[in-house]
């Protein structure tokens, strides 16, 4: 079975910290790979994607994947109380669907 | 902007009773899909779609149909809607094209469903 294996946390980091989240997936043939954030009794919305090795920065955002460890993360730089939720990393192995780790709860105190 | 709606945002049902949740997307997508979310347990799959009249199960589909008659509307149906179906239900559309952030899916607001 094809799995995304996320640290449920809570991750707690201060304001201003460097928050790292961190998703292994086990399937060599997933193609892009994805970050969600979800608040609390919401839907999931896209921060997003990567599908190349290395690094891709939008904002204070920077997703990296190392395909040959099979390890995608999420780094947000200077955090905000705001940033409290769960992330979701996702990976689409091939076949139109994706397929969710259970996530991991940030939490960043003021 | 990608628009994804559900019917509703939060239902409250009977044991025993049929459920309809409907999805509507409005960016032409081929994709369709619905999902449930319970703590502790993530996303799961219920269904999905590929193309109209096309429809795919997921990991539990156990007690869930699925209607796609047009290609913007995705609808769930619970047949006879139990207890352990309480749940939040969320619906997601995604372009057929892989790769490149193209099979980015794109999630309803979702619905809050209590099967009492």
């Amino acid at each position: 079975q094809k799995e995304v294996e996320q640290n449920s946390g809570p991750l707690s980091v201060p304001e201003g910290a460097i928050a790292s989240l961190n998703c292994t997936y086990s399937d060599r043939g997933s193609q892009s790979f994805f970050w969600y954030r979800q608040y609390s009794g919401k839907s999931p919305e896209l921060i997003m994607f990567i599908y190349s090795n290395g690094d891709k920065e939008d904002g204070r955002f920077t997703a990296q994947l190392n395909k040959a460890s099979q390890y995608v993360s999420l780094l947000i730089r200077d955090s905000q109380p705001s940033d409290s939720a769960t992330y979701l990393c996702a990976v689409n192995t091939g076949f139109q669907k994706l397929v969710f780790g259970t996530g991991t709860r940030l939490l960043v105190s003021p | 902007d990608v628009k994804v709606t559900q019917s509703s945002r939060y239902l409250v049902k009977r044991t025993g009773e049929k459920v309809f949740l409907e999805c509507v997307q409005d960016m032409d997508h081929e994709n369709m899909f619905w999902y449930r979310q319970d703590p502790g347990l993530g996303l799961r799959l219920i269904y999905f779609s590929y193309d109209v009249k096309m429809k795919e199960k997921g990991d539990i589909p156990e007690g869930y149909s699925v209607s796609r008659e047009k290609k913007e509307r995705f609808s769930l149906i619970l047949e006879s809607a139990s207890t352990n179906q309480t749940s939040m239900y969320l619906c997601a559309s995604s372009a057929r094209t892989s790769g490149r952030g193209q099979d980015t899916q794109y999630f309803g607001p979702g619905t809050r469903l209590t099967v009492l």
